[in-house]
């Protein structure tokens, strides 16, 4: 297992565009996260499933995105009818479940796509 | 709005230890203290955890008084490559919804 991955990790689209992000995270964690991150800033919490289940969505989220974890492995990002305000790095991390066993471990992070809408 | 308080930016030298202080003055009882490390254009880096007292693993070392209001992270002798942000965080045990700040950046000097 190589760690939480991403793919692409570069994207450029037009405004407008529809755009979907995928990651794969650490086969053994039950948790996976989404986050947003803009120059100079922490990242953002966006979206969390545990297996296939969407548990949260932050509030500040536009119905424009949405997520999924089919069979509970590997997630998608979209965006719909992408805005200028989208470019953001997106990044997706996964943890395991067990009573604080992660403690040790925090999240894995993938390295995150870069989005760019123009 | 970021539950802890840390400097914007560090400097020091190669070979020096360095320590980043977190303020976290609302602290909840089943609140851990983690840190991570983030490099330009990757994801972050989890380095230490911990709850109370202190905790040493390989990489750094987590300072935390009795109060739990702050927290040191330690790193001995620093490299060019521990040039990065750093971001302390505290951390519910539900664990999903973390809160981050801007985060510390350290910049090492040769």
């Amino acid at each position: 297992d190589t760690g939480v991955s991403q793919d692409p990790r570069h994207k450029i689209t037009k405004r407008g565009q529809n755009v979907t992000f995928r990651c794969d995270p650490i086969s053994e964690h039950n948790r996976l996260y989404w986050y947003r991150q803009t120059l100079g800033q922490g990242p953002e919490f966006l979206t969390y499933f545990q297996n296939e289940a969407q548990l949260e969505k932050s509030r500040l989220l536009s119905d424009r995105f949405s997520a999924e974890r089919p069979k509970g492995s590997f997630s998608t990002l979209e965006i719909q009818r992408t805005e200028q305000g989208d470019s953001a790095m997106y990044l997706c991390a996964s943890s395991p479940l067990v009573n604080r066993e992660w403690v040790n471990y925090g999240y894995t992070f993938g390295s995150g796509t870069r989005l760019t809408v123009v | 709005l970021a539950k802890t308080t840390q400097p914007i930016s560090m400097d020091s030298y190669e070979g020096q230890e360095v320590n980043i202080t977190c303020s976290h003055n609302n602290i909840a009882t089943n609140d851990y203290i983690t840190w991570y490390q983030q490099f330009p254009s990757q994801g972050p880096r989890f380095i230490i955890q911990g709850y109370k007292t202190k905790v040493t693993n390989e990489v750094a070392s987590l300072f935390i008084p009795a109060d739990r209001k702050s927290s040191t992270l330690s790193l001995p002798r620093v490299s060019l490559s521990d040039t990065a942000v750093y971001y302390c965080l505290v951390d519910p045990d539900s664990n999903y919804q973390l809160i981050w700040g801007a985060g510390t950046k350290l910049i090492i000097k040769p």
